[in-house]
């Protein structure tokens, strides 16, 4: 079974510039969820999708946004790059909404760089 | 604001010794947490959840729980080299996401 992937692995632009990442989730997982890892700073929430709808979302600014296609992958924007937001952003996926979003399977992860 | 809270180490181990990582949050209302474990460059992988109060062992690993004290721990038992990461320990306070820790990164010493 194919696991959580993410695309691309790196990603390098500058500041004022736009980001777009992309997941595909686990078959048959519906939620995705996104995630900064910044330095030091350890695992930060953004957002949640199930079922094509945004369900939750982190304290991040409305220029991270985001979306879930029929397939049920997903593509997170960040507009407006700042240098602070270069980190480690991960995707993590779960079989079904409404449950334990506890047990996630994280993908390998897009290591974005602003300069 | 729901938060959980690790000591970010590092802590060194013996190689064979126990290993004991240890969590705190905030709030009462909590549900449930879980141990991931994240090797460097590499993305966290679940080891461990628990949602009652007490022990929960599994092979090498036990989570423990105590409600009231508001307090999660991980003990790896005969550690090992292959251990050394950074645990994070995550909670779920009923607010459909997960709040991570800043994890702790432990070092086994052969």
């Amino acid at each position: 079974e194919a696991g959580v992937t993410q695309s691309p692995t790196h990603l390098i632009k500058t500041r004022g510039q736009q980001a777009t990442l992309r997941c595909s989730p686990i078959s048959g997982h519906t939620s995705v969820y996104w995630y900064q890892q910044a330095l030091g700073l350890g695992l930060q929430f953004l957002l949640w999708y199930d079922e094509g709808e945004e369900r939750n979302r982190g304290n991040f600014p409305p220029r991270f946004s985001g979306r879930q296609f029929p397939n049920y992958s997903s593509e997170l924007n960040v507009n407006a790059l700042e240098l602070e937001d270069s980190a480690l952003y991960l995707c993590a996926s779960t079989p079904t909404s409404g449950g334990s979003p506890g047990t996630q399977y994280f993908g390998p992860g897009t290591r974005l760089l602003v300069l | 604001q729901k938060e959980v809270e690790q000591n970010s180490g590092p802590l060194s181990v013996p190689e064979g010794a126990i290993a004991s990582l240890n969590c705190t949050y905030s709030d009462r209302g909590s549900q449930s947490f879980f141990w991931y474990r994240q090797y460097s460059g590499k993305s966290p992988e679940l080891i461990m959840f628990i949602y009652s109060n007490g022990d929960k062992e599994d092979g090498r690993f036990t989570a423990q729980l105590n409600k009231a004290s508001q307090y999660v721990s991980l003990l790896i038992r005969d550690s090992q080299p292959s251990d050394s990461a950074t645990y994070l320990c995550a909670g779920y306070f009923g607010n459909e996401k997960l709040t991570f820790g800043t994890g702790t990164r432990l070092t086994i010493i052969p």
